[in-house]
């Protein structure tokens, strides 16, 4: 899997917006973008995914740079809830049947 | 959407013996399943990736005596810790792939060995 790099930690504020950036500058054409969570002691959570365009669903929206070398997800209104790590993976997607690796992810943070 | 269920959620088991962890697509085939592990304050680390019907293959440096995996149906997979010790102390995580699915993955196991 291509290499990812995100800020070890974020902080933010309770319903304020949380933008966490990744890297991805050795993207190749036909890797998807894929954001996983995982909340204190449970395991990972889907999160959202996307190729080129900016992708909503009910938990986020992924801002795609149009070069596709970063990536930008954003939590529009942070809860307590969300205080979670969250990873961005590099998927083609043809390596379907084969496992997500984590990297280290950011820890996100939200104060009340 | 996609379940899978894992049990037990933690255990504690002494030195020595021997702990069976459940994992179970409630809703969909799971043709592949992934066991990893993660030890405090590090990521999700790979241990082994198992088919249905087949044999899992295992990451560099798991050893596959110790960690004993079954896939025997598309809905079930086990991983034994066989003769754990404190050094096997970990939160375990279990995922499943289906055709047509993503990956969902269980809650977890944390395995104390004291």
């Amino acid at each position: 899997d291509a290499k990812t790099t995100q800020p070890n930690s974020m902080e933010s504020n309770e319903e304020e917006p949380v933008h966490l950036p990744c890297n991805h500058s050795t993207i190749s054409g036909t890797d998807y973008i894929h954001w996983y969570r995982q909340l204190p002691s449970q395991g990972p959570e889907y999160v959202i995914h996307g190729l080129t365009s900016n992708v909503n669903n009910r938990m986020a929206s992924l801002a795609i740079a149009e070069d596709r070398k970063s990536s930008t997800l954003i939590l529009h209104r942070a809860t307590l809830r969300d205080a979670a790590v969250y990873y961005c993976i590099l998927r083609e997607n043809n390596q379907a049947g084969t496992a997500l690796i984590f990297g280290k992810g950011t820890t996100l943070s939200v104060s009340s | 959407g996609a379940v899978v269920s894992q049990h037990p959620s933690w255990v504690i088991c002494k030195s020595g013996t021997s702990v069976k962890i459940e994992c179970r697509s409630l809703d969909f085939q799971a043709t592949t399943m992934f066991w990893y592990r993660q030890f405090p304050k590090q990521s999700l680390m790979l241990m082994a990736t198992s088919n249905e019907g087949s044999k899992a293959t295992y990451e560099q440096g798991v050893e596959k005596d110790k960690f004993l995996i079954n896939h025997a149906s598309l809905t079930l997979s086990t991983l034994t810790v066989t003769s754990a010790h404190p050094e096997d102390s970990s939160f375990y995580i279990c995922s499943a792939k289906g055709t047509g699915h993503g990956y969902t993955f269980g809650s977890g196991t944390r395995l104390t060995v004291v």
